[in-house]
């Protein structure tokens, strides 16, 4: 079946620090990938998001391109900033409307002032 | 536009109840997915229901049930509850043109004790 796998972490970075959150998946078809976010106490934001390969995903400075030869989806960002502290989910639809979401186990970032 | 909305906030039980948790979708959408956030792990998927139907289901004992109204608001009912269940349930909807993307609620946080 569809999985999906990204570094776990927790990853600490200081803060301007480059970011890169690995995520790799497994899907019959051509999914649609995305990037959720959780800030502490809340529940899932998209981030972003890409619905065919080579396509770029981009949103609050942060960017991930749809690989489909690496099957890779991997989530980057510039300069981090201690606003962007949270748990990020890398996540896959199938290419049948409706079909549940499959996630990611979630990487939690800290960034330090 | 208002968001995904869910009913209650924080939920407390003892084992053996039952426990009822609501969740409204964004106007216009169809689908409801319910999802269990227990601490420290990633998202579990619960149940779909798209146009009043149950879709798919998780990995989850039969306790764990939900049905979804004509106007595509749901119910998540958790029977004989156990110390297990404590955890956060995300409810998120789909539909029209985003049918492809999730939105989520801000969760139902369920203790049990």
């Amino acid at each position: 079946g569809d999985s999906v796998t990204q570094m776990e972490g927790p990853v600490t970075l200081s803060e301007e620090a480059f970011l890169t959150i690995n995520c790799t998946y497994t899907a019959t078809g051509y999914p649609s990938l995305f990037w959720y976010v959780q800030y502490p106490g809340e529940g899932l934001q998209l981030l972003l998001k890409a619905t065919k390969a080579d396509d770029k995903g981009s949103n609050k400075g942060f960017e991930a391109t749809y690989r489909k030869e690496t099957t890779s989806f991997h989530l980057e960002k510039g300069s981090v900033q201690v606003s962007d502290s949270a748990v990020y989910f890398c996540a896959l639809s199938g290419p049948n409307y409706g079909q549940n979401f499959v996630f990611g186990p979630g990487t939690r970032l800290s960034v330090l002032p | 536009e208002a968001g995904v909305t869910q009913s209650p906030t924080h939920l407390i039980k003892t084992r053996g109840q039952q426990a009822t948790l609501r969740c409204s979708p964004i106007s216009g959408h169809t689908s409801v997915y319910w999802y269990q956030q227990a601490l420290g792990l990633g998202l579990q998927f619960l149940l779909w229901y798209d146009e009043g139907e149950e879709r798919n289901r998780g990995n989850f004992p039969p306790r764990f049930s939900g049905r979804q109204f004509p106007n595509y608001s749901s119910e998540l009912n958790v029977n004989a509850l156990e110390l297990e269940d404590s955890a956060l349930y995300l409810c998120a909807s789909s539909g029209g043109d985003s049918s492809n993307e999730q939105f989520f609620g801000p969760g139902t946080r369920l203790t049990v004790l």
